[in-house]
C-alpha cells in the first residue's frame, strides 16, 4: 500500500467545517483513498472513501486532487463527538493484502 | 450478532504466562484481520486472513505470536510466554473482499490485555 502524510494534530470550532488533508503522492492508478476514524477507546469505524472523482455520504465528503497525490476529508459541521484519530489509508479497492494504517490526525472539536 | 465480537474484553495475565484472545467476524466475511494498539500509539499490523490463501503473518512481532481461523470463521490469536510489552488491545476486523462492495473493515470493541 502507499505510504500517506498527515499533520498530526488539528483543532476545529464547534459547528464549523473540518478539513483533514493527507498526501499520497506515490498512489497507483488502481488504489482507492479510503478514511477511518477511531474514536477513544473504540475500534476503528470506516468513514468514506474514493478513486478520483468527490464522494460524499451521510458523514463527510472526500476531495481528492485532479493528480490524485492528496485529498482532503470535509466534515461539514463538526460536533464534540467528531473529536476522534482520523486516518488516511490508500489501498486497492477490494485488495487481497493487509491494510496498514499511519498514525493519523487527532481532531479536537472545541466548543 | 451483526458486528465483529472480540472475547474477553479484558484480560489481565501474569508474565510468562500463555494467553488467547478470540474473534468472530461477520458471517461471511472472507477477510479476517489482527492489530495491536498499545496506549497512545496507532494501530500495528499483526496478521491477515483471506480465504484459503495463506496468511499474511508479517506483522507478527515474533514467534511468541500465533493465530488460526479454524473453517474460514473464528480467529485465535495465541501469545505465549506473555511479556511486559505485550500490554496492549488487541483488535481484529473482518472485511467481504469482493469487487461489489466498498471493502470496508469492520472493527470489533477489541480485547484489552494487560501483563503484570
Amino acid at each position: 500500500d502507499a505510504k500517506t502524510t498527515q499533520p498530526t494534530s488539528m483543532d476545529c470550532a464547534e459547528g464549523r467545517a473540518a478539513n483533514l488533508p493527507c498526501n499520497h503522492s506515490t498512489i497507483s492508478g488502481n488504489e482507492y483513498v479510503y478514511w477511518y476514524r477511531q474514536i477513544h477507546s473504540q475500534g476503528p469505524q470506516y468513514i468514506i472513501h474514493g478513486l478520483k472523482n468527490n464522494e460524499t455520504n451521510e458523514m463527510a465528503s472526500l476531495i481528492i486532487t485532479e493528480d490524485r497525490k492528496s485529498s482532503t476529508l470535509i466534515l461539514p459541521h463538526a460536533t464534540l463527538r467528531d473529536t476522534a484519530v482520523y486516518y488516511c489509508i490508500v489501498r486497492r479497492h477490494f485488495g487481497n493484502e493487509k491494510l496498514t494504517f499511519g498514525t493519523g490526525t487527532r481532531l479536537t472539536i472545541i466548543p | 450478532g451483526a458486528g465483529v465480537s472480540q472475547s474477553p474484553s479484558n484480560k489481565v495475565t501474569e508474565k510468562g504466562k500463555d494467553v488467547e484472545l478470540r474473534c468472530d467476524p461477520i458471517s461471511g466475511h472472507t477477510a479476517l484481520y489482527w492489530y495491536r494498539q498499545s496506549l497512545g500509539q496507532g494501530l500495528e499490523f499483526l496478521i491477515y486472513f483471506q480465504g484459503n490463501s495463506a496468511p499474511d503473518k508479517s506483522g507478527l512481532p515474533s514467534d511468541r505470536f500465533s493465530a488460526e481461523r479454524t473453517g474460514g470463521s473464528v480467529s485465535t490469536l495465541t501469545i505465549q510466554r506473555t511479556q511486559q510489552e505485550d500490554s496492549a488491545v488487541y483488535l481484529c476486523a473482518s472485511s467481504l473482499a469482493s469487487s461489489s462492495n466498498t471493502g470496508e473493515l469492520f472493527f470489533g470493541e477489541g480485547s484489552r490485555l494487560t501483563v503484570l
